[in-house]
């Protein structure tokens, strides 16, 4: 069985600019979520979706994040414009069942902003 | 709020000996369910051990087993014959069960090394 494919894994960019990531979570799974982990912390739920919907973006930073996942199944985040402390790694995670499912993880995406 | 925390940084233990990862946790839910993930260096997170907070037989996988404490809102790691693989960061997640999305909420880590 397939895992959660992301790419690109290495994103290196300057302030001000735009980033996209992408994320293919395992077939069939209806759940994806984007984290944000920041060097030294743990991952923080930036956006849950449940298939096409968002079930919980509270944390994601609208000014500037924006995640779409058309046709429910993969999905994009992206940074527009960025910021020195948007430097991390985001995670995607994807899950069978909405509440109780085990969160499958993919290799994350390192995002460096100079 | 729910809040992990996980209060030591860095762990050490040597070859086949037993370490013991702490981890607590605030929330006034009574369902929910608690894991310890792993992350080796430049690798994805996996999953070492789930605990279902109804159940009261404390879980093990192997050479990894828990120690749940529900009162005291207390969930520990044990890692018995630890192993040279076993070297990573080590998280302990809380998730909500039927609010709010079944959001999993990650405490800031341990990182173990092990000595040969």
């Amino acid at each position: 069985e397939a895992g959660v494919a992301q790419s690109p894994r290495y994103k290196i960019i300057e302030k001000r600019q735009s980033v996209a990531f992408w994320c293919n979570p395992i077939s069939g799974h209806a759940t994806l979520y984007w984290y944000q982990q920041i060097l030294g912390q743990g991952p923080k739920l930036l956006i849950q979706f449940q298939n096409n919907g968002v079930v919980d973006d509270s944390q994601l930073p609208k000014d500037r994040f924006s995640a779409e996942r058309l046709k429910g199944v993969d999905s994009t985040l992206k940074i527009q414009p960025a910021k020195l402390e948007d430097s991390a790694v985001y995670l995607c995670a994807s899950s069978l069942r909405h509440l109780t499912g085990e969160l499958f993880f993919g290799e994350g995406s390192r995002l460096t902003v100079l | 709020a729910q809040t992990v925390t996980q209060s030591q940084p860095e762990m050490s233990v040597q070859e086949a000996e037993t370490v013991t990862l702490s981890c607590t946790y605030d929330t006034s839910e009574s369902d929910y369910y608690l894991f310890w993930y792993k992350q080796p260096p430049s690798r994805q997170m996996i999953l070492v051990i789930r605990q279902e907070a109804y159940k009261q037989q404390n879980a093990t996988e192997n050479r990894f087993s828990v120690n749940f404490q529900k009162a005291a809102k207390s969930f520990s790691l044990k890692i018995s014959d630890s192993q040279l693989g076993d070297a990573a960061m080590y998280f302990c997640a809380y998730r909500i069960l039927y609010n709010q999305g079944g959001k999993l909420i990650f405490g800031q880590g341990t990182e173990l090394s092990v000595k040969p």
